[in-house]
């Protein structure tokens, strides 16, 4: 049972243009978003977060929306740069006895071409 | 600020060996710990998380075990590797609450043979 979907395991882009990558989950108990980008034999870098309460958060190039009755959010990066290729991991949280446990997407492998 | 530490960053393994791999965190206190799994071309796994000293939470049935065995050190065994234990292993932390971001370290990538 896969409770945060992400569809699109790659996403090619110009750069200077937007990318946008989305993110689906099933558990209504999620309360907590976050985007993570990930390089090759690294950790996870964070890079942005929504609460449930909100429907928008931007820092900077980055922009999360959440749209709460249709289980879908989505990462906005405009615009975008070579750096930015990686793969982006979005996760749903919810606490349980004390800790935030996050379920995580499968990943999309953004290319930014110059 | 907080740091996370894994080590070794890299460990190749036979079947049936043993596995210790040790993560610490640096700049907080009481922090939540996790230890989540990627295997190739897959998203990331949660394995084990603690809330405090010596409290583990296991959250799939699996060849591994996790300790805690100081407030800011978790760790990761085995008695006996399979080769489905091969992947990437990284640790993370909170510092605890209802709305917190899991910070990850490095990572070690486990290769068993």
């Amino acid at each position: 049972d896969q409770q945060v979907k992400q569809n699109s395991p790659s996403l090619s882009v110009q750069e200077g243009r937007i990318s946008i990558l989305n993110c689906d989950y099933t558990n209504s108990m999620f309360d907590y978003f976050l985007w993570y980008k990930k390089y090759p034999a690294e950790g996870p870098t964070f890079l942005i977060s929504i609460s449930s309460i909100k429907d928008k958060n931007e820092d900077g190039r980055f922009t999360v929306f959440l749209n709460k009755s249709a289980k879908h959010l989505s990462l906005h990066i405009v615009p975008s740069q070579p750096g930015d290729s990686a793969v982006y991991f979005c996760a749903a949280s919810a606490l349980n006895q004390g800790a935030q446990k996050l379920v995580f997407g499968q990943g999309t492998r953004l290319t930014i071409n110059p | 600020s907080q740091t996370i530490h894994q080590w070794p960053a890299t460990l190749v393994q036979p079947v049936g060996s043993p596995l210790s791999l040790e993560c610490t965190v640096e700049g907080t206190s009481n922090p939540n710990l996790y230890w989540y799994r990627q295997a190739a071309g897959r998203g990331l796994q949660l394995l084990f998380y603690s809330v405090g000293i010596g409290q583990i939470s296991s959250e799939v049935p699996q060849n591994l075990s996790a300790s805690r065995p100081q407030d800011r050190q978790f760790i990761l065994s085995s008695k006996k590797l399979l080769l489905s234990d091969s992947g990437f292993y990284l640790c993370a932390h909170t510092s605890g609450g209802a709305v917190d971001t899991q910070y990850f370290g490095p990572g070690t990538r486990l290769t068993v043979l």
